[in-house]
C-alpha cells in the first residue's frame, strides 16, 4: 500500500529542546516536501526535496532543517523550538512535478510550550 | 509570487443539493496545476480533482467538477448531490509547470469549511 509515514504522530515538547519528526515514503518518489498547517493560514510549504541530497527553501523555512540522506526519508529537524512552531506539520511526497498526484502523510501534532 | 484565494471561510449547503466553492488565484505563468483538496476532522489530506492549465476541458470526478476560466485565474468546484460525508475543509491549490528558484510545491488557500445540513 502506498504510504507516507509520519512520526510521531502527536508531541508536546518545550522551548528549546531539539526535536525530529521523521517522514517515510514507501513509493521511490522523488520529491518530498514539509508542510505546516495554522487555522485561517492554509498550508504551507517548509523545505522541499527533489531527490537525494537536494534540498531547498519553500515559503517558511526559518527555524527549520531537513536532510534527504536517501530516498525514502526525509526528516524535519526543529533544533531550537519555539511556541510559534506549534502547528499541524505534513509530510508529502510525488513520483514527479505537476500534475502527479501527491501523496501526504497523515500529520503530526507539534505543540511547543 | 503565487497567491491563491478562497473567498467563503464558510458554506453550508443542504443534503442532496448542489454547492459551489470558488477559488481565484493570481500568477503570470501560463502553464500550471490546479488542485482542490478535501480535509475531514481527520486532518487527513484527499485529493479531489485537478486540472492543468493547458486543457480546456473541465475536470469531473464524479459528483465533483470544476469551472476552469484561465483567462479569469478562477477555479470553482462544484459538489453535485452533497452528502454528508462531503463535509470538510475544502482546500484549492496551485502548482507551477515550471521549477522556480525558490519554492517547489502547493501553494494553497486559506480553505472553505463546508457544513452539509442533513
Amino acid at each position: 500500500e502506498a504510504q507516507v509515514t509520519q512520526n510521531p504522530r502527536y508531541l508536546i515538547t518545550v522551548t528549546g529542546k531539539k526535536l525530529t519528526v521523521t517522514c517515510s515514503q514507501n513509493m521511490n518518489h522523488e520529491y518530498m516536501s514539509w508542510y505546516r498547517q495554522d487555522p485561517g493560514l492554509g498550508l504551507r510549504q517548509i523545505y522541499y526535496s527533489m531527490n537525494v541530497e537536494v534540498t531547498d527553501k519553500g515559503d517558511v523555512p526559518e527555524g527549520y532543517k531537513v536532510s534527504r540522506k536517501e530516498k525514502r526519508n526525509f526528516p524535519l529537524i526543529l533544533e531550537s523550538p519555539s511556541p510559534n512552531q506549534t502547528s499541524l506539520y505534513f509530510c508529502a511526497s510525488s513520483m514527479g512535478r505537476g500534475v502527479d498526484t501527491i501523496y501526504f502523510g497523515e500529520g503530526s501534532w507539534l505543540t511547543v510550550v | 509570487a503565487q497567491t491563491v484565494t478562497q473567498s467563503q471561510p464558510e458554506m453550508s449547503v443542504q443534503e442532496a443539493e448542489t454547492v459551489t466553492l470558488s477559488c481565484t488565484y493570481d500568477t503570470s505563468e501560463s502553464d500550471y496545476y490546479l488542485f482542490w483538496y478535501k480535509q475531514p476532522p481527520s486532518r487527513q489530506m484527499i485529493l479531489v480533482i485537478r486540472q492543468e492549465a493547458y486543457k480546456q476541458q473541465n475536470a469531473t470526478e464524479n459528483r465533483f467538477s470544476v469551472n476552469f476560466q484561465k483567462a479569469a485565474k478562477s477555479f470553482s468546484l462544484k459538489i453535485s448531490d452533497s452528502q454528508l460525508g462531503d463535509a470538510a475543509m475544502y482546500f484549492c491549490a496551485y502548482r507551477s509547470a515550471v521549477l522556480r528558484g525558490g519554492a517547489d510545491g502547493l501553494t494553497f488557500g486559506k480553505g472553505t469549511h463546508l457544513i452539509i445540513q442533513p
